[in-house]
């Protein structure tokens, strides 16, 4: 059973150009989370998905990041017109649910993708 | 709001002694907490989910606690070895299950 793939690995950017991450969650798993490590700092969260559906965007750039979770293929982050500022690990992790207190919430990781903005 | 803070940033300890990594968070209303390790230019591997309903949970030779009314979880590593070298973080879980980690314990094993 494959765990939460992400990619690419490594991605690099010029400034003002777009960057699109990919992850695809544990099979079985329809609740997909993004978290953002900046160098040096602590890991936020970002966005919280689910199929065809965004729950919780609360932690998102305003301007020039989206995400989406379709129906078919994997989760999409996507920032336009990239900036040095954007450069970082992304994370995804993904569950079966959020249930309160339930073992089905417990979060699986990916491997991350880095992103540098020259 | 949820603050989430670990305690000591960083630690060194011989091989062989016990590890204990404390993890601290303001608003005891969560749902679950997880620990991770984390190792260089690496993803999260999740070590334990403890339940909000829980008061501790044991996988080999890590056991974790966490006191809700407190605000306060710890983990213990016992017997550490080289290999258990890497930043530890904890992160509460609210009922959407978006997590709040904290900075993390980076924790050395010398030989």
């Amino acid at each position: 059973n494959a765990g939460v793939m992400q990619n690419p690995r490594h991605l690099v950017r010029r400034r003002g150009q777009e960057a699109r991450l990919r992850c695809s969650p544990m099979k079985g798993h329809s609740h997909v989370y993004w978290y953002r490590q900046l160098p040096e700092e602590g890991l936020k969260f970002m966005v919280y998905l689910q199929k065809e559906n965004i729950i919780d965007e609360s932690g998102m750039p305003k301007e020039r990041f989206s995400a989406e979770f379709p129906k078919e293929g994997p989760s999409i982050l996507r920032i336009q017109q990239v900036v040095r500022g954007d450069s970082a690990a992304y994370f995804c992790a993904s569950s079966l649910a959020p249930l309160a207190g339930a073992p089905e919430g417990e979060q699986f990781f990916g491997p991350g993708t880095r992103l540098t903005v020259l | 709001k949820q603050e989430v803070t670990q305690i000591p940033a960083a630690l060194s300890v011989p091989e062989g002694e016990n590890l204990v990594l404390n993890c601290s968070f303001t608003d005891s209303a969560i749902y679950n907490l997880q620990w991770f390790r984390q190792d260089p230019g690496k993803g999260l591997t999740s070590l334990l989910l403890i339940q909000s309903s829980q008061r501790e949970q044991t996988s080999g030779r890590l056991n974790a606690s966490l006191d809700k009314s407190s605000g306060r979880s710890t983990l213990y590593i016992a017997a550490s070895q080289p290999g258990d070298s890497a930043t530890y973080l904890c992160a509460v879980g609210d009922s959407w299950g978006k997590l709040q980690f904290g900075a993390g314990t980076q924790v050395v094993v010398t030989p």
